[in-house]
């Protein structure tokens, strides 16, 4: 089982919907989580971190289920500009702080 | 600020030869990675400092070098290149002492070819 898995996509979905991305993680221990997002070919960025209350950012909202160990980013009222690859990142703490990034789930918005 | 830069953007190998990728970053960050990213397979880690002076391995080291020449600058050295180290690499730092979060922030990228 991968440490950290995404559904690739693609989600191709029209302006103005609603979209969600779901996570999982084998590491009960993981410390900390974020979802970057990643521009064709260019580095990734962080989006936002997810906290265990849960957490939102005008139309992102990200959320941590650890009983399930999975994480989830939700996008309200797509925007062309949303489309983009987005990379689920899971810190698991350690003598180095061992962050595992998931290989990313493509979003496209179409018009 | 520049943040992270890396150099060079572009480069093609033949097998066999060897090259030192260069990064940089002027955030005064403690810890800096090298990462490889390849399609289906996600950022993989190759080797990070987590302050001037040491290195460690990451998940797939082998057939790379690093050297953390500073603070600032974390180089990464294929001596004898092979073709399946084609892949788009990225530097990254970070500062885990900030209590606020563990953001990375990333260079834009080599993307290397080898023949």
């Amino acid at each position: 089982r991968k440490e950290v898995e995404q559904d690739p996509g693609p989600f191709n979905v029209p302006e103005g919907a609603t979209v969600a991305f779901n996570c999982t993680y084998s590491n009960s221990a993981s410390q900390s989580f974020f979802w970057y997002r990643q521009d064709c070919r260019k580095e990734p960025k962080l989006l936002m971190s997810v906290y265990s209350s849960g957490n939102e950012d005008g139309r992102f909202t990200a959320q941590l289920n650890r009983a399930s160990q999975y994480i989830s980013l939700l996008i309200r009222d797509s925007k062309l500009s949303d489309s983009a690859t987005y990379l689920c990142v899971v810190n698991e703490g350690g003598g180095y702080q061992k962050v595992t990034f998931g290989t990313g789930t493509k979003l496209q918005v179409i018009p | 600020n520049a943040g992270v830069t890396q150099t060079p953007k572009f480069q093609v190998l033949k097998t066999g030869q060897s090259m030192t990728l260069q990064c940089a970053q002027d955030m005064n960050h403690n810890s800096m990675y090298w990462y490889r990213q390849d399609p289906g397979m996600g950022l993989r880690l190759i080797y990070y400092s987590a302050s001037e002076g040491t290195t460690d391995k990451g998940e797939v080291p082998n057939g790379y070098n690093v050297s953390r020449l500073n603070k600032r600058e974390f180089s990464l050295r294929l001596e004898s290149a092979a073709p399946s180290q084609t892949s788009v690499y990225f530097c990254a730092s970070s500062d885990p002492d900030r209590p606020s979060s563990y953001e990375q922030y990333f260079g834009p990228g080599t993307r290397l070819t080898v023949t």
